[in-house]
């Protein structure tokens, strides 16, 4: 399989619920990204792994946790959140350094409860 | 603070007419600059890209302007069909980061 997979497509999940994104892919990049798509807003950089190491986190709260056991997989690991929390969250991944563009998975579409 | 803005939320266009989407930036750091296209139930997909070295980046139907001096980048499709009804967001990024910044999107409908 090639591409960007992401599971579940579709994700709703109470308040007290501990529940995982996953992401994987067979490209051969060595960058992984989780996104955060609300309605009329702009895609927000959540994180950024490159080579299995964070790279970046953008004051994403707590209550969202990422996991990159290697260069193919990603993980977002969530618990006890909030309705606003409710988005569409969108992994990607890229070559060094992102500036060939992203690929993009399809995007786990999550409710909050 | 928006460093990328597409001010128009949403755009129709005849078939066999000109699209022309605009995105505004304001990072005079950004060089690197990129379009995407977003159908239902998809993730964004990689349309086109245009160095800030470069005024101009075509391929096929689709033709991505830079400017500068003005911060504005545009699309231009033509012609339209379509199949081109979709969300397009532009992105910036400064090479050397992982940091991509995008726009809100603009919803395209091109009407047959």
């Amino acid at each position: 399989e090639t591409g960007v997979t992401q599971t579940p497509r579709h994700l709703v999940m109470g308040m007290t619920n501990k529940k995982s994104l996953k992401c994987e892919q067979h490209l051969g990049h060595n960058a992984m990204y989780w996104y955060k798509q609300s309605a009329k807003k702009p895609l927000e950089l959540m994180f950024v792994y490159s080579l299995e190491e964070r790279v970046e986190n953008n004051s994403v709260p707590s209550r969202f946790s990422p996991e990159c056991p290697n260069s193919s997989h990603l993980f977002l690991h969530l618990h006890t959140l909030q309705p606003e929390d409710s988005a569409l969250y969108l992994c990607a991944s890229s070559g060094q350094q992102g500036v060939q563009g992203y690929t993009f998975g399809s995007g786990t579409r999550l409710t909050v409860v | 603070d928006q460093q990328v803005k597409q001010n128009s939320p949403s755009l129709s266009v005849q078939e066999g007419r000109i699209s022309i989407l605009n995105c505004d930036y304001t990072n005079s750091m950004f060089d690197y600059f990129l379009w995407y296209k977003k159908y239902p139930a998809e993730g964004p997909t990689f349309l086109i890209s245009i160095s800030s070295i470069k005024d101009k980046n075509e391929d096929g139907r689709f033709t991505v302007f830079l400017n500068k001096s003005a911060k504005h980048l545009s699309l231009h499709i033509v012609p339209s069909q379509p199949g081109d009804s979709a969300v397009y967001f532009c992105a910036a990024v400064s090479s050397g980061t992982y940091k991509y910044i995008f726009g809100t999107g603009t919803r395209l409908k091109v009407l047959a």
